[in-house]
């Protein structure tokens, strides 16, 4: 199947500072990608939807402010946490929508675990 | 929007013993249906997947069945072994739309 890669896998940082995470399609071009968060023992929750060279489409009670979305190229989609707060710990989990064919489905990447201090 | 009921939530079999479980969908405009299998910490994976078009669909141990009508599909395991012990989730998705997922299910092979 595609692959879809994310970086950091982890990162720890401090309350009031922003984290930046990118997620990438590897071997194919992804024009819509997805974030989600996921809590532990739960589902994963859509926060956005990304599309390449538009704005990210938000989810009711994602903030747009808070949790910026960028996605300036067909491989490269970030999510940046501005002004990051302990209840902003999660796991972050993109994927990227793959279609071909009759083939129309969503490739995850490893996820990156935010802890906030 | 779309709603996918997922059950069980939690799922104990012993090894060689068959799974089931069991997603309901509110839109019938809805066609794809993915089954994802997460791992503790890991990514979920895609395991099978089946479109509107056809009622069933099977991939060695792991087949997956689709009733329209009733709107609700099935993930089925069959011999199941201490490594198909993960959390599985369904989804179901409108036409170029996004995922809808279930609230997963963790399954148990007992040894």
């Amino acid at each position: 199947g595609a692959v879809v890669s994310q970086h950091p896998s982890w990162v720890i940082c401090k309350s009031g500072t922003s984290v930046k995470i990118e997620c990438r399609s590897l071997d194919f071009q992804a024009t819509t990608m997805f974030w989600y968060r996921q809590f532990p023992k739960q589902s994963l929750m859509l926060m956005a939807t990304s599309n390449e060279g538009s704005k990210a489409t938000y989810e009711q009670g994602v903030e747009k402010d808070k949790f910026l979305i960028n996605h300036a190229s067909l491989t490269l989609s970030t999510l940046t946490v501005t002004s990051a707060h302990p209840e902003d710990s999660s796991f972050y989990i993109c994927s990227a929508r793959v279609v071909a064919g009759w083939a129309d489905t969503q490739y995850f990447g490893p996820g990156t675990r935010l802890t906030v201090l | 929007g779309e709603n996918v009921e997922q059950h069980p939530s939690t799922l104990s079999v012993q090894e060689g013993d068959s799974a089931v479980i069991k997603c309901t969908y509110s839109d019938s405009a809805s066609n794809y249906f993915p089954w994802y299998k997460q791992e503790l910490g890991k990514r979920p994976q895609l395991i099978i997947d089946i479109r509107s078009n056809v009622g069933e669909k099977k991939d060695q141990r792991i087949a997956v069945t689709l009733n329209k009508t009733a709107k609700h599909f099935s993930l089925h395991i069959t011999e199941t072994q201490p490594e198909d012990s993960a959390v599985y989730f369904c989804a179901a998705s409108l036409p170029g739309n996004q995922f809808y997922f279930g609230t997963g299910t963790s399954l148990t092979v007992i040894p």
